[in-house]
């Protein structure tokens, strides 16, 4: 069973609304999350990084949360835009290790 | 700045063939180095990773091999592809030390289809 689940698996809105990704996770202990974009066909591009402390971390539109208690993070996409069409990685690092979710396919469609 | 280098972008290539992908890294010195495997609509899967020079690291038993005949250069290799090999390969680097403690940096992957 994968230690990271993520929902939906793709999502479709249009331009110029919200979203909101999730990001639930069993990984213990617990190191840091890290959410990536990857657009197609490209390696992935890390947006942002939380350590257990933190609970929101924003990077432009992008604004994730971490509750380290239910374990789940959230990734709230803002005003979307076309280029934000992508699969977006929750990535969570148990001391040494690294466990990748499958991602969210988004598309973001005029 | 640090860069990341991956070749071919695209390849097919048959069943039996040999394999050889390459990863460079520029900007950085004694980097730890990733290689996975992300098949369609797959999450990323960690194949091989190392901290060093000749320091391979596998995570799965495959088809696949690993090097690291210089400082920033991994090497993914194959004797004989199977179908079963086709994806995006990425390569990654990582500040040197605990391997997941560090941010990952992707190289823009490979793109590998066995017919």
């Amino acid at each position: 069973k994968n230690q990271v689940e993520q929902s939906p698996q793709s999502l479709i809105i249009l331009e110029g609304k919200n979203c909101t990704l999730q990001c639930n996770y069993t990984v213990s202990p617990f190191s840091n999350l890290r959410w990536y974009k990857q657009d197609t066909g490209r390696g992935p591009v890390s947006l942002t990084i939380m350590t257990f402390s933190e609970n929101t971390k924003s990077n432009g539109r992008y604004t994730a949360t971490l509750d380290a208690d239910t374990k789940q993070s959230s990734l709230h996409i803002t005003a979307s835009q076309l280029s934000d069409s992508a699969s977006y990685i929750c990535v969570v690092s148990e001391n040494n290790d690294m466990r990748f979710g499958a991602g969210t396919r988004l598309t973001v469609k005029p | 700045s640090q860069t990341i280098h991956q070749w071919p972008a695209t390849l097919v290539q048959p069943v039996g063939s040999p394999l050889s992908l390459e990863c460079t890294v520029e900007g950085t010195s004694n980097p730890n180095l990733y290689w996975y495997r992300q098949a369609a609509g797959r999450g990323l899967q960690l194949l091989f990773y190392s901290v060093g020079i000749g320091q391979i690291s596998s995570e799965v038993p495959q088809n696949l091999s690993a090097s690291r005949p210089q400082d920033r250069q991994f090497i993914l290799s194959s004797k004989k592809l199977l179908l079963s090999d086709s994806g995006f390969y990425l390569c990654a680097w990582s500040r040197g030390g605990t391997s997941g403690g560090y941010e990952q940096y992707f190289g823009p992957g490979t793109r590998l289809t066995v017919t």
